[in-house]
């Protein structure tokens, strides 16, 4: 079935080096991905998302990359912070398309050490 | 903080209770979702609600009975648990409309079936 997989389940770093997250998809048709923020205690909390005709989309500090040839999508953190310690979803637009069918990844725990 | 309001945050229950979830909206969309997260497993989606009627329930258990009286409202109610349906449940809006298919979350409520 189609699905979305985070490579690296757990990720730490130093506070101010760059992260990434890394993501694998499984729909190449696919039109439209996100990347979600879900700290402890609470729900997910959007940050960014990319269209399938875009290769790169920049935000605050944030910046995310599609290649549709490998169908992957990386979210790329820059000066990380404490506070982006969380769990990072992608997710993307299913095959049935719309905003009914979100498909989500499992999640990667990011933690930023002082 | 999302625009997505729910209640209880809390909730511990035993197998023979009748409980129910309560999600509120404020953002004027038109499409209401309820999701399981449970440890380790991707969002797990339960239902949806677009203008008001359901369109998918992805084969819940019976156990779990949505309603969605209007556009800014959704319940899910609880009866007759069983200990893994311990989880947090999230619950998310959308303007389900052309291109716009962001989710807003609430930040959950977070159940302890005993």
């Amino acid at each position: 079935g189609e699905s979305v997989g985070l490579h690296l389940p757990t990720l730490s770093v130093q506070e101010g080096d760059n992260s990434i997250i890394n993501c694998a998809y499984s729909n190449s048709a696919s039109d439209y991905f996100i990347w979600y923020k879900q700290e402890s205690g609470k729900g997910p909390q959007f940050i960014i998302d990319i269209r399938s005709n875009m290769d790169k989309r920049q935000g605050q500090r944030v910046t995310v990359l599609l290649n549709k040839t490998v169908k992957h999508l990386s979210l790329q953190i820059a000066a990380t912070q404490p506070g982006d310690s969380a769990v990072y979803f992608c997710a993307y637009e299913g095959p049935q398309g719309g905003s009914e069918k979100l498909v989500f990844g499992k999640g990667m725990k990011l933690t930023v050490n002082p | 903080e999302t625009g997505v309001t729910q209640t209880p945050r809390h909730l511990v229950m035993g197998m023979t209770n009748k409980k129910s979830l309560k999600c509120e909206q404020h953002l004027g969309h038109n499409a209401m979702y309820w999701y399981k997260q449970s440890a380790k497993k991707p969002l797990e989606l339960m239902f949806v609600y677009s203008l008001e009627e359901r369109v998918e329930n992805n084969s819940v258990p019976s156990r779990f009975s949505p309603e969605c009286p209007n556009s800014s409202h959704l319940f899910l109610h609880l009866h007759t648990l069983q200990p893994e349906d311990s989880a947090l449940y999230l619950c998310a809006s959308s303007w389900n409309s052309g291109d716009l298919i962001e989710q807003y979350f609430g930040p959950g409520t977070r159940l302890t079936v005993t």
